[in-house]
């Protein structure tokens, strides 16, 4: 049920672009981008609700292909704020309610 | 809006002990949702509320851990007793209404070291 998160950990220099990627097994309604720094909690970056829709937050941007199960999050020009673990976010309708199960992250490490 | 509020932001105790974790969400939110973190394990949701009523404690790890709501303001989860693999930071988020296209908003998190 747990979707995967990959790569599972990237470094780039500052100004360079990243994508990660999210897919699951199971049909997808809704992924959710969430952003956490070392020592704080997750703060939410994104929704992306339709096949195919894309958002954009500043130079990040994300993808969600509703077909392929998969979500991909864009980092453009990365920038040192950039840095921390990205997770993934996907809403599992069970029991008669919905359920965020979350990846496990992938950690990302901008330098200068 | 003073966000989702945990307290304490640390606690260190010793196996045996009862914890006892809190959480306020914002105000307006009917969902509320507690998490744990670790290493090993990643992040973990451990039981939903909705509107003060738990949906959902399948990810509760067994009977030593309880939560309550006891109205819209105010959740705690307990363990008792305390072990040190119990040792985490524990989240508390809340969202508007639990929908498949609703956000949720953490709380800063509470640091547990069970000794």
């Amino acid at each position: 049920q747990q979707p995967v998160q990959s790569p599972q950990a990237v470094i780039l220099r500052e100004g360079e672009d990243a994508v990660i990627n999210c897919s699951s097994s199971k049909a997808l309604y809704s992924v959710h981008w969430y952003r956490q720094k070392h020592g704080e909690a997750p703060v939410f970056l994104m929704i992306l609700l339709k096949g195919g829709e894309q958002k954009g937050h500043d130079k990040i941007s994300a993808s969600f292909n509703e077909k392929k199960q998969q979500s991909s999050l864009y980092l453009t020009a990365s920038q040192l704020s950039y840095s921390g673990t990205y997770f993934c976010g996907t809403v599992l309708f069970s029991g008669g309610y919905n359920k965020l199960i979350f990846g496990a992250g992938t950690r990302l490490a901008v330098h200068p | 809006d003073a966000g989702v509020i945990q307290s304490p932001r640390h606690e260190v105790t010793e196996m045996g002990q009862e914890v006892t974790l809190r959480c306020k969400p914002i105000s307006g939110h009917n969902s509320l949702f507690w998490y744990r973190q670790t290493m090993m394990r990643g992040l973990e949701l451990l039981i939903y509320f909705n509107n003060n009523v738990p949906i959902d404690d399948s990810g509760m790890p067994e009977d030593r851990f309880s939560a309550k709501m006891p109205n819209a303001s105010f959740s705690t989860l307990k363990i008792q007793p305390s072990e040190p693999r119990d040792s985490a930071v524990y989240f508390c988020a809340s969202s508007l209404d639990g929908t498949r296209s609703d956000t949720q908003y953490f709380g800063p998190g509470t640091r547990l070291t069970v000794l």
